[in-house]
């Protein structure tokens, strides 16, 4: 059981360039999200999905797109990457909003530049 | 919608001595309020949270109070433990769906041996 699993790690991009970051859940969890952390701003939502084929704005959702077309693997894209968007992006799952427990299940990480 | 502060940005601590992190929360609706601690380089999890029915939660050294006449809740560790050296986050959400979670801006704790 790997949890909540982020490609990649780590990269380098120029502004303009355009990337895919990768998330997977085997928890079979329904929501996921995608988040951003900037020194000093905590977690800041940017997109996030409640079931398969579905997908809602965050709190900063402009410059990235998000799929979900499969229940375990939610896509964040870059389509033209800006300065701004150098920060550490975090995936994460959870079971349902029902639960009676939502904690938050957080992937490893990807560290962003973009020059 | 709900906007979270979290102080101190840094605090730093001798190994044994307390730690205490405060945050407000904007929005009396709020009744989910989890902490996650990040270790360098790691993931945050959760350690701890409580909602708006109770007052007080512990769990071994660690403990989370909430006022919500005044909207402020607080993370207590005790003994603390070079273990304990991390950044913590608060949040509030009205609900417990993580896409209602609003996180402060997150607490570097040191603990000096």
């Amino acid at each position: 059981n790997a949890g909540v699993t982020q490609t990649p790690k780590f990269r380098v991009l120029k502004t303009g360039q355009s990337m895919t970051l990768l998330c997977a859940q085997d928890m079979n969890h329904e929501y996921m999200y995608w988040y951003r952390q900037d020194p000093g701003m905590g977690l800041r939502l940017i997109h996030y999905s409640v079931g398969e084929g579905t997908t809602a704005k965050g709190e900063v959702p402009d410059g990235y797109n998000v799929s979900r077309l499969k229940k375990q693997n939610f896509l964040l894209g870059l389509e033209s990457a800006a300065p701004s968007q150098t920060s550490v992006y975090f995936c994460a799952s959870s079971y349902s909003v029902h639960a009676t427990n939502e904690k938050l299940f957080f992937g490893s990480g990807t560290q962003l530049s973009v020059l | 919608g709900e906007n979270v502060e979290q102080h101190p940005s840094t605090l730093s601590v001798q190994e044994g001595d307390s730690a205490v992190i405060k945050c407000t929360y904007s929005d009396s609706a709020s009744n989910y309020f989890p902490w996650y601690k990040q270790e360098l380089g790691k993931r945050p999890q959760l350690i701890i949270d409580i909602r708006s029915n109770v007052g007080e939660k512990k769990d071994q050294r660690i403990a989370v109070t909430l006022n919500k006449t005044a909207k402020h809740f607080s993370l207590h560790i005790t003994e603390t433990q070079p273990e304990d050296s991390a950044v913590y986050f608060c949040a509030a959400s009205i609900g417990a769906a993580g896409n209602k979670l609003t996180f402060g801006g997150g607490t570097r704790v040191l603990v000096k041996p």
